[in-house]
């Protein structure tokens, strides 16, 4: 179980540009979350995937932010346009999900700024 | 809309001290309740969660919570706080089985002192 990994850690841009982050799970765990989280605040959940479908967004996860998992295993998160406000810790976590269980398993993060 | 509000943002205890942190969730349906823990330096780990069944859980380096649905609570617990203990404390829930997502608090600064 080598735990949940997520690329880059960093990552410095300019505003106007796009970037991508990759997720890679557990193995074998279904489902896939993406949260955000900024400084002195909890994380706020944008999406998540069980297997390959997109089972739920957040009104936070405005046009410019697009969510894959295409084979059901790892998954990116794209920001088109940053925005100094996308500045932030973005969190990926995964999970096995039962009819009466689902206990999420976060990364590391990456650390996006926006200049 | 769920949330979850956590009354203390910044506790500061000496070694051996007892904490609580306080913990209430807004929703009135079946709940499962989770607390994260981040060290410094380190991504959210589990403590511990709620799902059924007894009330009191035990988690992880001594922690415990206890659910008190008629208050809406889960409050974490240790009797006898360490140095190593000093991190960020969130409670999360997760408010249907329908959803996967987890509403979190926003967090608890706790610092022990040695």
């Amino acid at each position: 179980d080598t735990g949940v990994s997520q690329n880059p850690r960093h990552k410095i841009t300019k505003r106007g540009q796009n970037v991508t982050f990759r997720c890679d799970p557990i193995s074998e765990h279904n489902r896939l979350y993406w949260y955000r989280q900024t400084l002195g605040q909890g994380p706020e959940f944008l999406t998540y995937f069980q297997n390959e479908a997109q089972l739920e967004k957040s009104r936070l996860l405005s046009d410019r932010f697009s969510a894959e998992r295409p084979k059901g295993s790892f998954s990116t998160l794209e920001i088109q346009r940053t925005e100094q406000g996308d500045s932030a810790m973005y969190l990926c976590a995964s999970s096995y999900t039962t009819a009466s269980t689902d206990t999420q398993y976060f990364g590391p993060g990456t650390r996006l700024t926006v200049l | 809309a769920q949330s979850v509000s956590q009354h203390n943002h910044h506790v500061i205890l000496s070694e051996a001290a007892s904490l609580e942190l306080g913990c209430n969730y807004s929703y009135g349906g079946t709940v499962n309740l989770f607390w994260y823990v981040q060290y410094p330096g380190q991504h959210l780990q589990l403590l511990l969660k709620y799902f059924s069944g007894d009330p009191l859980v035990k988690g992880i380096k001594g922690f415990e919570a206890e659910f008190i649905k008629s208050k809406f609570s889960f409050n974490l617990r240790k009797p006898s706080v360490q140095w190593s203990d000093t991190a960020e404390y969130f409670c999360a829930s997760r408010g249907s089985s329908n959803t996967g997502k987890l509403i979190f608090g926003q967090g608890t600064t706790l610092q022990v002192k040695p």
